[in-house]
């Protein structure tokens, strides 16, 4: 599996934008980027997922670099019910393959 | 939106006795699921992968006759816990891929059975 690269924990005050960097240098022309999100005591939660083209949802913005080595999810104005720890991963084009979690961005929003 | 329900929520055993977790999708098939396992503050960890009908694949490591997986129908699969120690506590948490479904679609988890063994 491609492999990416988190920081493991950022701050953000809150009602102001929050930008999640994501590192996938070994990224294949066929993966997908899938952002997923863990709230405290509950499994993961779907954000949002890409592939060339940036995309936007009402949760959220991912931004892909053109050499797609590198992408970031954005919060345009963060809640405190955003804190939570974020999970960027990458899928190959099998739908039914396993999501393979690396350990996140682990994001605190003060009041 | 699809929903994945897993149950129980949260589970006290005692050691050597065994317990079963169930996850269902609500409101699509789902021809295979995964079960993670989670310690408090790592990442989750891959347990097994199930597939509706077949044997489970298990992730290296993971004691197959001690995580018991089935996956009788399309909508359900357990995962059993069998003769639990203290070392098996943590956070289980099912996912479900809809059937027929490619790598732009998202998986849909369950919301987690925390399992504390006495």
């Amino acid at each position: 599996d491609a492999k990416t690269t988190q920081p493991n924990s950022m701050e953000s005050n809150e009602e102001e934008p929050v930008h999640l960097p994501c590192n996938h240098s070994t990224i294949s022309g066929t993966d997908y980027i899938h952002w997923y999100r863990q709230l405290p005591s509950q499994g993961p939660e779907y954000v949002i997922h890409g592939l060339t083209s940036n995309v936007n949802n009402r949760m959220a913005s991912l931004a892909i670099a053109e050499d797609r080595k590198s992408s970031t999810l954005i919060l345009h104005r963060a809640t405190l019910r955003d804190a939570a720890v974020y999970y960027c991963i990458l899928r190959t084009r099998a739908g039914n393959e396993k999501l393979t979690f690396g350990t996140g961005t682990r994001l605190t929003i003060i009041p | 939106g699809a929903v994945v329900s897993q149950h129980p929520s949260w589970v006290i055993c005692k050691s050597g006795t065994s317990v079963k977790i169930e996850c269902r999708s609500l409101d699509f098939q789902a021809t295979t699921m995964f079960w993670y396992r989670q310690f408090p503050k790592q990442s989750l960890m891959l347990m097994a992968t199930s597939n509706e009908g077949s044997k489970a694949t298990y992730e290296q490591g993971v004691e197959k006759d001690k995580f018991l997986i089935n996956h009788a129908s399309l909508t359900l699969s357990t995962l059993t816990v069998t003769s639990a120690h203290p070392e098996d506590s943590s956070f289980y948490i099912c996912s479900a891929a809809r059937t027929g479904s490619l790598s732009n679609e998202k998986l849909f988890f369950g919301s987690g059975t925390q399992l504390s063994v006495l």
